[in-house]
This record gives C-alpha cells, structure tokens and sequence, in this order.
C-alpha cells in the first residue's frame, strides 16, 4: 500500500525557515516524480514544486523561487522541502504527493495527509 | 503561465440530481487536465486523468470530456458522499489548479 507521511510542519515567525520532510512506502520511490501542494486555510490548492525521480529536474512555482528548495532522498524514500525567508502567505497545510506515472509529467494520485505550517509573529 | 477557471464556485444539489463542472484554461492544454475530490480536513483523491480516464476505483457516475480549452466533470446521479469541492489541474506545463468548485446539499 502507498504511503506518503509528511512531518516538520509548526509554528514559525515571519522571516524564519523550515524543512519539511515527505516519508514514502508502498512503491518503488526512486521512479517517481514527486511533489509539494499547499493549501491556505480555506484556499484552494496551490503547487508548490516537483523533482523528478533520479532529482535532476527541478520545478517550482513563481511564488517560491529562490526562497525553497525541493529534495530527496532515494535511498531513505523520502522527500524534502527547504523553506526560507517565510511570510504568512507561506501559512498552509502543506500536501506531498506522488506523480501518477513514472519519468513523465503527470496529474497526483496519491497524497499524504499534510502538515501544517504557520508563519506568524 | 496557464491560469484555470472552474464554474460555477458553488453548486447546490440534491440526490440524484446530474451535474456538471466547468473548467476553462488561459490556453490550449490539449488533454492534459485532471480533476479531483476533497472533503474537508482530507487530502484531494484523483478522480479523472488525461480529461477522459476514469482513475482506477473511482464509481463510473464520474466522468470528464473537452480538449484544448474547455472541459467539464460530470456526475450522473449525485450520491451523499459525493458532496465536496472539486479541482481541475492542468498538467500541459507545470501544475496549475482551478480555483475550486464546491458541490453542497440542496
């Protein structure tokens, strides 16, 4: 069974960082593209990034270029996210979620359950 | 970048009632749109890919057409777990979400 169990989610203050971390199992991780979604309290949901399966290809959203950073780590089936210089805008539950087919661009089919991250003062 | 525009933002049904979401992109997308369930306090789950395909378990009262710039989700009997909010996701370049369309009780 597909597992993705996101952590590091708190309280931070404007300006401060935070590193995410995504637990994969159930699948072969290192085929996989794999991504972070984030959804502001009663917002919509917003991609944040994506790194293909071997972590040479890179992507993020223009809200977040130069302040995160997206990484993984096949061996230990997991995924990361860098989060520096945050504002409450950054304040969401923050979604790490599979690409459906492997080593192509493709929609989310499975999701972890997110982790919260509040930037306030 | 490609902007997504679902309608209506809500929708009120009731059991058994056929509905239908809208989604609108900035730009031709081809077929690469997919679109999703979430229920408060959940993860969003993948119901459609490619616009057309029936992710695999989803019931067959769900289905999705368009291509290039519109397409729509359809329910063809609305069930009481079926009341939610429901996204496209664009997937042509990068990842863009629609803004959400929620389907509450009647």
């Amino acid at each position: 069974e597909v597992q993705l169990v996101e952590s590091g989610g708190d309280l931070v203050q404007p300006g401060g960082s935070l590193r995410l971390s995504c637990a994969a199992s159930g699948f072969t991780f290192s085929s996989y593209s794999m991504n972070w979604v984030r959804q502001a309290p009663g917002k919509g949901l917003e991609w944040v990034s994506d790194i293909s399966s071997g972590g040479s290809n890179i992507y993020y959203a223009d809200s977040v270029k130069g302040r995160f950073t997206i990484s993984r780590d096949n061996a230990n089936y997991s995924l990361f996210l860098q989060m520096n210089s945050l504002t409450d805008e950054d304040t969401a539950v923050y979604y790490c979620a599979r690409s459906r087919v492997p080593y192509t661009i493709s929609p989310f089919d499975y999701w972890g359950l997110g982790t919260l991250v509040t930037v306030s003062s | 970048d490609i902007q997504m525009t679902q309608s209506p933002s809500t929708l009120s049904a009731s059991v058994g009632d056929r509905v239908t979401i809208t989604c609108r992109a900035s730009q031709s997308i081809s077929s690469w749109l997919a679109w999703y369930q979430q229920k408060p306090g959940k993860a969003p789950k993948l119901l459609i890919y490619k616009a057309s395909s029936l992710e695999t378990g989803v019931p067959s009262r769900f289905s999705g057409s368009g291509s290039g710039t519109e397409f729509t989700l359809t329910i063809s009997s609305l069930q009481p777990d079926d009341f939610a909010t429901y996204y496209c996701q664009q997937y042509n370049s990068y990842w863009t979400f629609g803004q959400g369309t929620k389907v509450e009780i009647k």
